[in-house]
């Protein structure tokens, strides 16, 4: 079974500039969460999705931060203008369900804003 | 106080060595999730618990739900097992979904051959 996908697994950009992560869940999950990983903290949950719906986003930066899943599978999470404190890991998740089910994780976006 | 607490913070064992990680959470839980992080940032589910105990390979997890207290056990330790292990809880029955974790601080530990 293939696992979370997530793209780009690096990437570099200056301050202002936007970037765009991808995820594609397990096949099947309904439920898709984003976390947000600063350097030596634990992760903070920004948003999850129920298909094509927002669940909870009540700690996204909606002012700079939007992500979307249209079609109820993969998922893209967007930054514009960025800052150099959102450096950090994007993590994305899927489980089977909203209350239920085990949680699997993708590799990670690292990013860096300089 | 957070309401879940790690310890050790960091850990260092010589290879073949038996490990634990302890949790200790404050709050009312539907289940306990054991992650492991690498140090490229990906994370992998362990375990999820919400009673007794639960093993895979080398791996063992415990939870006692009346003293809110979990722990990971690693048998026969590996250079590979170097990682950050990281405990999390999950309240769903509380308000809030499966992913809705709080978690706590990790502990690292390093495996030296």
């Amino acid at each position: 079974e293939a696992g979370v996908a997530q793209s780009p697994r690096y990437k570099i950009i200056e301050k202002r500039q936007s970037v765009a992560f991808w995820c594609n869940p397990i096949s099947g999950h309904a439920t898709l969460y984003w976390y947000q990983q600063i350097l030596g903290q634990g992760p903070k949950l920004l948003i999850q999705f129920q298909n094509n719906g927002v669940v909870d986003d009540s700690q996204l930066p909606k002012d700079r931060f939007s992500a979307e899943r249209l079609k109820g599978v993969d998922s893209t999470l967007k930054i514009q203008p960025a800052k150099l404190e959102d450096s950090a890991v994007y993590l994305c998740a899927s489980s089977s369900g909203l209350y239920t089910g085990e949680l699997f994780f993708g590799e990670g976006s690292r990013l860096t804003v300089l | 106080k957070n309401e879940v607490e790690q310890s050790p913070q960091n850990l260092t064992a010589q290879e073949g060595e038996f490990i634990t990680i302890n949790c200790s959470y404050s709050v009312g839980i539907s289940a306990l999730h054991w992650l492991q992080q690498h140090p490229g940032g990906g994370i992998v589910s362990l375990f999820m618990l919400s009673s007794g105990k639960k093993k895979h390979g080398r791996l063992i997890a415990t939870i006692n739900i009346q003293e809110k207290h979990s722990s990971l056990h690693i048998t026969a330790s590996h250079p590979r097992d170097s990682a950050v292990y990281i405990c999390a809880v999950s309240r769903p029955r509380y308000g809030g979904s499966q992913g809705n974790l709080i978690f706590g601080k990790g502990t690292k530990l390093s495996v030296k051959p």
